[in-house]
């Protein structure tokens, strides 16, 4: 069974840094690229960032640029996404995606993790 | 602005059909024939309901479809039913490397 589990989440002070991690199974990792979402509380769905197959091709949305840094694994089959600076608002539930085709940047997501909690307070 | 807009909220009786836009305000030139569909669930990941605008993955009910003309997709229900209510959100590349879901539009099934 093809499936992905986020990790990492928790509660961290605004300034601090976390570490998430997103773990594949069931299928052939190093042929997909991986996305991150997040979704804030009460909101909607805001895409994060992407790496390609390789981790050659990374993409970063506007907010985070310059402060999250994500890459891969492929040995051990995981993605992870470093949050430095964090924010309120980048306080949400972060969802990693696996892209449907092979060897694609990422024109649809048919896998989800369930999701890692992130809390920024003080 | 989001990049990709969509009505707030739709709602239709079981049966009926109901649509829900996505404007696409700005995108590659060919970064909308990569729309992409989800339905979410309160508490539950985003489920793939059409990718490349109006094709369905394996199981995903034939009652969902969807068009596109220029730059504004759409997903159209048909024959609604109660287990279709949740949150929908539309999906695309919008160039310079770069991807945007919509706002999303919550249905609900009276």
């Amino acid at each position: 069974e093809e499936q992905l589990v986020e990790s990492g989440g928790g509660l961290v002070q605004p300034g601090r840094s976390l570490r998430l991690s997103c773990v594949a199974s069931g299928f052939d990792f190093e042929d997909y690229a991986i996305h991150w979402v997040r979704q804030g509380p009460g909101k909607g769905l805001e895409w994060v960032s992407g790496i390609n197959w390789h981790g050659a091709n990374i993409a970063y949305a506007d907010p985070v640029k310059g402060r999250f840094t994500v890459f891969r694994d492929n040995a051990k089959k995981s993605v992870h996404l470093d949050m430095n600076g964090l924010r309120h608002e980048d306080a949400a539930v972060y969802f990693c995606a696996k892209v449907r085709t092979k060897f694609s940047a990422g024109e649809s997501f048919d896998l989800w993790g369930r999701g890692t909690t992130v809390t920024v307070s003080s | 602005q989001s990049a990709l807009t969509q009505p707030s909220s739709a709602s239709g009786s079981p049966g009926q059909s109901i649509t829900i836009s996505c404007s696409l305000t700005a995108t590659a030139a060919d970064g909308s024939k990569f729309i992409s569909w989800y339905q979410q669930r309160p508490g539950k990941a985003p489920k793939l309901l059409l990718f490349e605008v109006d094709r369905r993955p394996s199981g995903v009910p034939g009652r969902f479809s969807g068009s596109q003309s220029g730059d504004a997709a759409s997903l159209t229900i048909s024959g609604l039913q109660p287990e279709d209510e949740g949150e929908y959100y539309c999906f695309s590349f919008i160039g310079g490397n770069n991807w945007a879901f919509g706002s999303g539009t919550q249905v609900t099934v009276l």
